[in-house]
């Protein structure tokens, strides 16, 4: 069965600082692999999309960037936080790329920027 | 443009009651898929039942299952027998090609809160 793990858990970052978040997907070899982006209260936006290894799709940056390092592993990265960067952070994956897969996601990383 | 819209922000039901929420969609897309998805009180996303554009058949799984209404664009979550536990958020969403690549997207939610 494929499990996917996000990292942090959570994170209170300070604004113009650094950030990185993960997840890995095990289980499964070349997973889809997707960031979404939760605001408080809010709907889910995808943010990011990557089929293979090294290439990674934006759809909206939200002075963003992602890249896929590994197989098994996505990331998502900004060198100067923003206090709009706050929210929760969704990792998810589907088996194919196919308009009709399924999306699965990770338990998310909340992310407060002060 | 592609837009998934969910009009109930919350809905309040009795346990072991049956609930429906819905769902209307726009699409020019011949082919697409719709998803609903359960997001607890930990954050989690939870897939729950999809339907298929195609597919006449209404979806079902578990106590959920969906009324799929093609001509009027809409895609209602029935869950029967409701417990506890699924008091949650709750999110539509519809999966189709957006020219520079497959795209979920999300509506805004409705909150469910069933009480004993």
């Amino acid at each position: 069965a494929q499990t996917i793990h996000q990292w942090p858990v959570a994170e209170i970052k300070a604004v113009g600082s650094p950030l990185s978040l993960g997840c890995t997907i095990k289980g499964k070899s070349s997973p889809n692999l997707y960031w979404y982006w939760q605001a408080t209260g809010g709907t889910l936006q995808q943010l990011f999309y990557s089929i293979t290894v090294g290439q990674v799709e934006s759809v909206v940056q939200l002075n963003l960037s992602a890249s896929r390092p590994k197989d098994d592993q996505f990331i998502l990265s900004t060198e100067k936080l923003l206090l709009s960067h706050s929210g929760f952070y969704l990792c998810a994956w589907s088996l194919n790329w196919g308009v009709a897969e399924t999306l699965y996601f990770g338990s998310g990383t909340r992310l407060t920027v002060l | 443009a592609q837009k998934v819209t969910q009009t109930q922000t919350s809905i309040s039901v009795m346990e072991k009651t049956t609930v429906t929420m819905d769902c209307v969609y726009e699409t020019q897309d011949s082919s697409y898929f719709l998803f609903w998805y359960k997001q607890t009180a930990s954050g989690e996303i939870v897939f729950l039942i999809r339907q298929d554009s195609y597919k006449k058949e209404n979806a079902t799984v578990g106590h959920y299952s969906l009324n799929f209404q093609k001509p009027k664009s809409s895609i209602g979550l029935i869950i029967t027998a409701t417990q506890i536990e699924d008091s949650a958020v709750y999110f539509c969403a519809m999966r189709y090609y957006g020219g520079s690549g497959n795209k979920l997207i999300f509506g805004t939610g409705t909150l469910l809160s069933v009480k004993p």
